[in-house]
């Protein structure tokens, strides 16, 4: 089982919708979460971090953290041709003496007009 | 602005060939990293430093070395490369205190024939 598992995608929804991506992860003693968007050929950009269970709001994008499940989500509200992208979902993870971060494979947003 | 950046952007080498890859970042943190991204694989750590003095194996650290010259100066070197180094490799940043949040340069793309 990979530690950060998402969902390949691409994930395609009509402009102004509601994008939601999905991701879960196997060590149940990871605090730290993390969202980067990144667009073809370019780097990882850190979009939202979730500490706590329950949600966390910044504009259009909402993240969710369910520790009990394993689980952490993030929704993107009205939906724009430009968050067509792939996103990273990063799970902080304590091994080998440091918190690292270990990184999903990435799921790929397709927002059409 | 605070940044990371690296150089070269793009390379292309021969098999056999030295490379190095730098970054410099300007952001003030002590931790450094080295990631390199494959399609379908998402990101993985070759090397981190958590000050000029600690340098760690990620966990692909085959067949590359790196170099801590100073607190903003991190470098990567392909000692012989190899067609499967080909990659896409990005350097990151994060502070000594804190949640382990990661800033990512604009990435070096790779090909060795």
């Amino acid at each position: 089982q990979k530690e950060v598992e998402q969902n390949s995608g691409p994930l395609s929804v009509p402009e102004g919708a509601i994008a939601s991506l999905n991701c879960t992860y196997s060590d149940r003693v990871s605090q730290s979460f993390f969202w980067y968007r990144q667009y073809s050929g370019k780097s990882p950009e850190l979009i939202m971090s979730i500490y706590s269970n329950g949600d966390k709001e910044d504009g259009r994008f909402t993240a969710q953290l369910n520790k009990a499940s394993q689980y952490v989500s993030l929704l993107i509200r009205d939906s724009q041709p430009s968050d067509s992208a792939t996103y990273l979902c990063a799970v902080s993870l304590f091994s080998g003496g440091y918190n690292k971060l270990i990184f999903g494979a990435g799921t790929r947003l397709a927002v059409h007009p | 602005d605070a940044d990371v950046t690296q150089t070269p952007r793009n390379r292309i080498t021969k098999t056999g060939k030295r490379i190095m890859l730098e970054c410099s970042q300007t952001k003030g943190h002590d931790r450094m990293y080295w990631y390199r991204q494959d399609p379908g694989l998402g990101l993985r750590l070759i090397y981190y430093s958590f000050d000029v003095k600690d340098i760690n194996k990620g966990e692909i650290s085959d067949g590359y070395s790196v170099s801590r010259q100073a607190q903003a100066k991190f470098s990567l070197s392909l000692e012989s490369a190899i067609p499967n180094q080909t990659a896409l490799y990005f350097c990151a940043t994060s502070p000594t205190k804190g949640t382990n949040e990661q800033f990512f340069g604009p990435g070096t793309r790779l090909t060795v024939l």
